[in-house]
């Protein structure tokens, strides 16, 4: 079984530029999840969709980032325009409805010059 | 709010020492899930173990264990024998029950020297 898959691995930009990120969840999760991790810091949950649904966008910074999952299954998360702080890593997870084990992919490392 | 903290930021282990890696958490609720994830060079955290508030039998996977201890708000882990192969950085995370959001500690790297 595929695990959750996001792209690109790694992306460059310059300040002020956008930035999209896409995740493909574990086929039958309904659940997905963004979370930011910052160097040598634990992942920070940005986003949480139950199907297409935005349950938990408490944490999402909404004057430059967004997200979808129209269809309830992949994701993007959009940076516009992206500053020099928003380099990190960011990662989607997904997990069954009403469970506590979330799988996460292998995030996007994103570097913004 | 729920606070997870691991004190060490680095560990460095010969192979097959034993390394234990701390965790204390904060939570007002009484019901929540603990977490442990290992976050190998390739950038996936993979899940390790969970546990529940109410369960505080000590486990054992393979090389593996966890002490969970209400009493002083811990939920340490300890690699036996370790390998190579575990050098990673660990997370420690707290959930609550009916919020799906984890919270993770900053992560405690380890590395194992051949």
């Amino acid at each position: 079984e595929a695990g959750v898959v996001q792209s690109p691995r790694y992306k460059i930009i310059e300040k002020k530029q956008p930035v999209a990120f896409w995740c493909n969840p574990i086929s039958g999760h309904n659940t997905l999840y963004w979370y930011l991790q910052n160097l040598g810091q634990g992942p920070e949950l940005l986003i949480r969709y139950e199907n297409e649904e935005a349950v938990d966008d408490s944490q999402l910074p909404k004057d430059r980032f967004s997200a979808e999952r129209l269809k309830g299954v992949d994701s993007t998360l959009k940076i516009q325009p992206a500053e020099l702080g928003d380099s990190a890593v960011y990662l989607c997870a997904s997990s069954k409805t009403g469970s506590t084990e979330a799988f996460f992919g292998q995030g996007t490392r994103l570097t913004v010059v | 709010a729920q606070k997870v903290t691991q004190a060490q930021t680095e560990i460095s282990v010969v192979e097959k020492e034993d390394v234990t890696l701390d965790c204390v958490y904060e939570t007002r609720d009484t019901t929540y899930y603990l977490f442990w994830y290992k976050q190998p060079p390739s950038g996936e955290l993979v899940f390790l173990i969970r546990r529940n508030s109410f369960d505080e039998q000590n486990e054992i996977s393979g090389r593996y264990s966890w002490n969970f201890q209400k009493s002083t708000s811990s939920f340490n882990f300890t690699i036996t024998a370790s390998q190579v192969v575990d050098s990673a950085v660990y997370f420690c995370a707290l959930s609550e029950v009916g919020d799906y959001k984890l919270s993770f500690g900053a992560g405690t790297t380890v590395t194992v020297r051949a």
